[in-house]
């Protein structure tokens, strides 16, 4: 089985200040593991993607997660928050024993960022 | 390259009446994916299409939800008899194939059902 918990519902930021959104993961197989976002009334859409290569993986927009399976987490940061960052940003894990790819989302981190 | 397409965007029906919801995947993706997003929660899986079959329905209540991919191309989704707690948005998306595990779906823009 497999599952991740987003230890955060909301996160406030100011512009130009860091983000960190937390995210760990259990998973029976070796998992995949990403970061969708969510603009309010748009899709969601890949920011980033852990596939088994290189445990700090870069995104869009300036976003990067590193992959510790020590600690079974993988994390979004960003050094700078910009207005447009505000949304809600899901950490989803993704592994089969069956070959079919099944994605299971967390519950969310919503993200404000106030001038 | 134009994106899932979904419809219709906002529906409102009373309990008890039924509803269908459309699908149109990118063009050449295999596999289609149905989630449902309640309110504050994360999307759940509803069905997964790989052509035209069904390769996960596990959470799909499928006493009252249906869905098809009849031509191994766009897809419908079924409530039938509509409950309060199916109120949610319905969320599309397909990706070039599965079990690969590359991760990256393309979502469409749901379909936001109220259910009076």
């Amino acid at each position: 089985a497999q599952s991740v918990t987003q230890l955060d519902s909301h996160v406030s930021v100011s512009e130009g200040t860091p983000v960190l959104l937390r995210c760990n993961y259990s998973s029976s197989y070796s998992p995949s593991l990403f970061w969708y976002v969510q603009h309010p009334n748009k899709g969601l859409q890949l920011l980033l993607k852990y596939t088994s290569a290189a445990t700090l993986v870069k995104g869009i927009n300036g976003f990067e997660a590193e992959f510790k399976k020590s600690e079974t987490s993988f994390h979004l940061t960003k050094p700078s928050a910009h207005m447009s960052d505000a949304a809600e940003y899901f950490c989803v894990v993704s592994g089969s024993r069956t070959g079919f790819q099944k994605l299971v989302f967390g519950t969310g981190t919503r993200l404000l960022v106030s001038p | 390259e134009a994106g899932v397409a979904q419809s219709p965007r906002y529906k409102i029906i009373e309990k008890r009446q039924s509803v269908a919801f459309w699908c149109n995947p990118i063009s050449g993706h295999a596999t289609l994916y149905w989630y449902q997003q309640i309110l504050g929660q994360g999307p759940k899986l509803l069905i997964q299409f790989q052509n035209n079959g069904v390769v996960d329905d596990s959470q799909l209540p499928k006493d009252r939800f249906s869905a098809e991919r009849l031509k191994g191309v766009d897809s419908t989704l079924k409530i039938q008899p509509a409950k309060l707690e199916d109120s949610a948005v319905y969320l599309c998306a397909s990706s070039l194939r599965t079990g690969s595990n590359t991760g990256e779906l393309f979502f469409g823009e749901g379909s936001r059902l109220t259910v009076l």
